[in-house]
C-alpha cells in the first residue's frame, strides 16, 4: 500500500503570514493524484485543492498552492496570507487508479493561527 | 453540491451491543467509504463498496461489517461493539478522483 507521511503534526502561523505543510508519499506508479483536505474544529472535511501528478505546473486555488516535486515525491501546501478561518486539521491524500478507488491519508497536520 | 449525510453525529453505546452507523449520499456516487479517525493516526480505511451489494477490505476491517443495498446508503455494523472501536467514524463518497465526506459520528463505547 501508498504510504503518505506528514512529519509535522502541529504548525503555527502569525495571521496575514505564510505558511508552508509538509507531506511526502511513498509510490511506485507514475500515474496518480494528490490532495489536501481540510478539517475545521467540529466541522466537515472539505477539499482544498488538487494535484494530478502528469501536470508539470503546480495547482494553486485562491491563497493556496502546492509545490509538488514528482521526482522527490513531495506535495507541500503553502497558505498565503493566513486567515483565521485557516485554523484546521489539514490532511494531505493520494488517490491511484489501480487500487480500486482507494484513498490514502496522512497522519494529519494541525495547524493554529495566531492573531 | 453533494450531500453526504450520516445517522448521528454523537453516539454512546454500552459493550457488547450492536452498532450501526448509517451514511447517505445524493449525487448518485458509485464509491462509498468508511474511514476511522484517531489522534495522530490519521484516516485509516475500514471498508469500502463501489456498487451495491459490492465491498472491499480496506486497512483495519477486524471488528467491521458493511452493507450497501442501495446506491445512496452505505452502512457500518459493529456487531459487537468493544472500548477499543471509540473513535470518530467518517463516510465519504467518491466519483473519479474526488471524495466527499460527512460530518462524522463520534462514538464512545462504555
Amino acid at each position: 500500500a501508498q504510504t503518505v507521511t506528514q512529519s509535522q503534526p502541529e504548525m503555527s502561523v502569525q495571521e496575514a503570514e505564510t505558511v508552508t505543510l509538509s507531506c511526502t508519499y511513498d509510490t511506485s506508479e507514475s500515474d496518480y493524484y494528490l490532495f489536501w483536505y481540510k478539517q475545521p474544529p467540529s466541522r466537515q472535511m472539505i477539499l482544498v485543492i488538487r494535484q494530478e501528478a502528469y501536470k508539470q505546473q503546480n495547482a494553486t486555488e485562491n491563497r493556496f498552492s502546492v509545490n509538488f516535486q514528482k521526482a522527490a515525491k513531495s506535495f507541500s501546501l503553502k497558505i498565503s496570507d493566513s486567515q483565521l478561518g485557516d485554523a484546521a486539521m489539514y490532511f494531505c491524500a493520494y488517490r491511484s487508479p489501480n487500487t480500486g478507488n482507494q484513498f490514502y491519508f496522512g497522519t494529519g497536520t494541525s495547524l493554529t493561527v495566531i492573531p | 453540491d453533494v450531500k453526504v449525510t450520516q445517522s448521528s453525529r454523537y453516539l454512546v453505546k454500552r459493550t457488547g451491543e450492536k452498532v450501526f452507523l448509517e451514511c447517505v449520499q445524493d449525487m448518485d456516487h458509485e464509491n462509498m467509504f468508511w474511514y476511522r479517525q484517531d489522534p495522530g493516526l490519521g484516516l485509516r480505511l475500514i471498508y469500502f463498496s463501489y456498487d451495491v451489494k459490492m465491498k472491499e477490505k480496506g486497512d483495519i476491517p477486524e471488528g467491521y461489517s458493511v452493507s450497501r443495498e442501495k446506491k445512496e446508503r452505505f452502512s457500518l455494523i459493529l456487531e459487537s461493539a468493544s472500548t477499543n472501536q471509540t473513535s470518530m467514524y467518517l463516510c465519504a463518497s467518491s466519483i473519479r478522483y474526488e471524495q466527499y465526506f460527512g460530518p462524522g459520528t463520534r462514538l464512545t463505547v462504555t
